[in-house]
């Protein structure tokens, strides 16, 4: 079953700008995870961001976690061409993960 | 790092035949894996949990008969789609827990396509 949802479910930005993407889950969590995925590739694990945590950061990359609205964000800074990729939440609930529906993020040079 | 090998990559079937899918973690022993299905442009939707020794749980929906699920070792689970239908074609994705530092490491998936 799907517990996240993610909005937009497609962006498309110029190189250079930002890109925030969105999740909602529905239950409680032990920790969200957001990944990436190449088109028809395996998944690149890009940052956990734990229940008892409010923001993270790696590199270009920012998540915020708000356990009240149940809701994360990722930021992409400074986006590239190679950021060109799906990404999705996944929450880790109950001894498994579950994946959101994915932003399919598109980064024009 | 941990390491999770998937074979194959890429497999073409006939329709009614059975496929076999591996999923080794190569440098840790995984209490658990998971093994998800990904249709084009879809997202990642957990099949079934497996743990070493036991029965692999199913989520709803999900027919155990159809996608059997063999846990036999620490290092190794595999999925074996039987009678496969093209409805069948996809991308299946495995991931193992590593039980001391409770990381998820996913394999580099096998896209299946039954022709």
């Amino acid at each position: 079953s799907q517990q996240g949802e993610e909005d937009p479910q497609a962006l498309s930005i110029q190189e250079g700008e930002n890109a925030t993407m969105n999740c909602s889950y529905k239950t409680s969590i032990n920790n969200l995870q957001w990944y990436r995925q190449n088109s028809g590739r395996g998944l690149v694990h890009l940052i956990l961001i734990r229940s008892n945590e409010r923001e993270k950061h790696s590199g270009r990359l920012r998540v915020t976690l708000d356990t009240s609205k149940k809701s994360s964000s990722l930021l992409i800074t400074a986006s590239r061409a190679a950021d060109t990729a799906s990404y999705f939440c996944a929450t880790d609930a109950a001894g498994k993960l579950i994946f959101g529906q994915g932003t399919e993020l598109s980064v024009k040079p | 790092g941990a390491v999770v090998s998937q074979h194959p990559s890429r497999v073409i079937c006939k329709s009614g035949t059975s496929v076999k899918i591996e999923c080794r973690s190569l440098d840790f022993q995984a209490t658990t894996m998971f093994w998800y299905r990904q249709f084009p442009k879809q997202s990642l939707m957990l099949m079934a949990t497996s743990n070493e020794g036991s029965k692999a749980t199913y989520e709803q929906g999900v027919e155990k008969d159809k996608f059997l699920i063999n846990h036999a070792s620490l290092t190794l689970s595999t999925l074996t789609v039987t009678s496969a239908h093209p409805e069948d074609s996809s991308f299946y994705i495995c991931s193992a827990v590593d039980g001391y530092n409770y990381g998820y490491t996913f394999g580099s998936g096998t896209r299946l396509t039954v022709v």
